[in-house]
Order: structure tokens, then sequence, then C-alpha cells
């Protein structure tokens, strides 16, 4: 089955920087992928999905690469601040026989921003 | 935005006996999923269910579990009997429909402690 892996565990950045976590995966018949942030004793909140077509894909503070060749996506904080300090997961969707999706995550990266 | 809650957020038991965890879904949902995650690994898949219907499981939903919604109520995740290695976060999530960019709304997670 498919096995995500994703880096770093932890990350220390001071506001202003960038950080990047990445996310590589096995099924290279994977085609949606997801990331999603989650702050301590909160629900999982989605940033972004990306279909596979589509490499780069912009939200509001925040880029994610997807490098298919490689089976390769990763989440680029430009300027982060102290409120993006969280954990963050990446998912990648594979359609099962049956046709249902399930979601495969990585094991997340706790981002801490320091001011 | 669409919330998932789940009850309760912490629950600590001895092992052998049952325990149930509770989520309530997103009201118009109709695709319900519970995952599992230990401390410092992956989140990963356990069961999904739609229309009264556990429709895929993984080799970690164990005989002694079991999913059900009875009359669109709570849908719940009973353990019986847990064991020490059921202690882990469990993460219920639902989605709107079935399909390959389907968003699933994740709950807050409920950590279960066997003893």
């Amino acid at each position: 089955g498919e096995q995500v892996e994703q880096r770093p565990p932890h990350l220390s950045v001071r506001e202003g920087d960038s950080a990047v976590i990445t996310c590589t995966y096995t099924d290279p018949n994977s085609y949606y992928f997801f990331w999603y942030k989650q702050e301590p004793g909160a629900s999982l909140q989605l940033l972004m999905k990306v279909f596979s077509s589509t490499e780069i894909n912009e939200g509001q503070g925040f880029t994610v690469l997807l490098n298919k060749k490689d089976k390769r996506l990763s989440l680029n904080l430009t300027a982060a601040h102290p409120g993006d300090s969280a954990a963050y997961f990446c998912a990648v969707s594979a359609i099962c026989n049956t046709g249902y999706q399930n979601f495969y995550f990585g094991k997340g990266t706790s981002l801490t921003v320091i001011p | 935005g669409p919330k998932v809650l789940q009850i309760p957020s912490h629950q600590i038991i001895d092992m052998g006996q049952m325990v149930t965890l509770n989520c309530d879904p997103v009201s118009n949902h109709l695709y319900f999923y519970w995952y599992k995650q230990i401390l410092g690994q992956q989140m990963e898949f356990l069961v999904n269910f739609y229309n009264g219907k556990v429709m895929e499981k993984s080799k970690l939903f164990k005989d002694q579990f079991s999913v059900e919604r009875p009359d669109g109520s709570y849908f719940t995740l009973k353990i019986q009997p847990t064991a020490l290695e059921d202690s882990a976060v469990y993460f219920c999530a639902s989605s709107p429909r079935r399909g390959d960019y389907a968003e699933q709304f994740f709950g807050p997670g409920t950590r279960l402690t066997v003893l």
C-alpha cells in the first residue's frame, strides 16, 4: 500500500523566515494531495488540496509544490509568523478497488515560529 | 466552517473494559471515518462507513472494534474488550460525498488511555 514519509518531524524558524515541510509517497497512481494544520487540542484544518495535474498551488502565505516525477510534495511557508506554530500533516489520497477514497498521512511536522 | 465534534476528549479505562468513542459529524455528511494515531506515529485509517454499513476497514480494525450510527445520531467506535495497544488518539472524520477530491473534515480527537 501507499507509504508516506514526512520530514522534518520538528522545525523551528524565526519570525519572517521561510519554513519547508516535505512529504514523499510511493504510489505513482496517487492523484490528490492535502495539507492539514493542527493547533494544540484542535481539529485538523485543511490548508490546501491539490490535484496531480497542478504543480504549484499558492495559498495565503504559503505555496504547495508537487513533483510527480520524484513523488514529492512540499509545503513552503513564506515569512512565517507565530500564528503558524502548529503541527502540519500531509495526506495522500488513494482510491481503493471499491472506489472509496482512503487517506494516507505523514507523521506530521511540529513547527515552532520564534518571535 | 463545518465542525466535527468528538466526545469525550480524554478517556482512561482499565484493560479488558469496553469503551465507546462518540463522533458528531457534520450534519449533511454521508461518509464517516475513524483513524488511529499512536503517539509519535502516523495517523492510520481504521474504517469507513456509509449508509449504515462498513464499506472498508484496515487490518488495524480488529474483531474487538465495531462502528455504528443508530438513527442518525453519533457515529460511534466501540472497543470490547480493550487492550493496552489500543491506547492512542482516535480521530473521526466525515465527508459529504465519496470521490477523489472529497475533503474529509476531522474532529479534534479522543485520547484513549488503556491501563
